[in-house]
């Protein structure tokens, strides 16, 4: 596609349930990063997948947080036994060059 | 890892006025000095960027400036008007390694009439 593609857009669900957020990066690009953003706040960084190498799992922030990329491209960010203070916006970008296109993000709201 | 630094982390100007952002890193090594913009509930957007074998870059009202003996660069951005509100990242990296890009604290522009 043109651009980074996420879904869902919108995801409310309740406290302890498990939620799948998807990215359809550019086609060709070899990075694919995750970050969190809280309300008003900065990028976190979650995890960097790059080509076949092993990903950078360092800014997973608890063990209920996994990724995984396909084939090299489509990457699923699972969080399980959600908690209320997973609620932001999740933002994928993918990359060529260093420079990050990022999708418009899935806004996670736990209740 | 790269420690990031923005300062300020708001800044307010009067439209028409100039806006400076600095920002800081630990790592010697970095050589790909980026800036993205994100405007309110959009997605962050690469604005500018400058490599290390140069010093300065401009394009149209925003330029960067480096300075890689200090580890620091900054966002210049002349005759502000109130689209350039939004918060500013900068993200240096060493490129050509499987490095994860770690992005400054942000810095809040808030352009006023």
């Amino acid at each position: 596609g043109a651009g980074v593609s996420q879904s869902p857009s919108n995801k409310v669900t309740e406290k302890g349930k498990d939620v799948e957020l998807r990215c359809d990066p550019i086609s060709g690009h070899t990075a694919l990063y995750w970050y969190r953003q809280s309300l008003g706040q900065g990028l976190e960084f979650l995890i960097y997948f790059q080509g076949n190498s092993a990903p950078d799992k360092s800014g997973l922030p608890s063990d209920r947080f996994s990724a995984e990329r396909t084939g090299g491209s489509v990457s699923t960010l699972t969080i399980q036994r959600t908690q209320q203070e997973d609620s932001a916006v999740y933002l994928c970008a993918s990359s060529r060059a260093n420079v990050l296109t990022f999708g418009a993000g899935s806004r996670l709201t736990v209740l | 890892g790269e420690n990031v630094e923005q300062h300020p982390s708001t800044l307010s100007v009067q439209e028409g006025d100039s806006a400076v952002i600095k920002c800081t890193y630990s790592d010697s090594a970095s050589n790909y000095f980026p800036w993205y913009k994100q405007e309110l509930g959009k997605r962050p957007q690469l604005i500018i960027d400058i490599r290390s074998n140069v010093g300065e870059k401009k394009d149209q009202r925003i330029a960067v400036t480096l300075n890689k003996t200090a580890k620091h660069f900054s966002l210049h951005i002349t005759e502000t008007q109130p689209e350039d509100s939004a918060v500013y990242f900068c993200a240096p990296i060493l490129t050509g390694t499987a490095s994860k890009l770690t992005f400054g604290t942000g810095t809040r522009l808030q352009v006023t009439l």
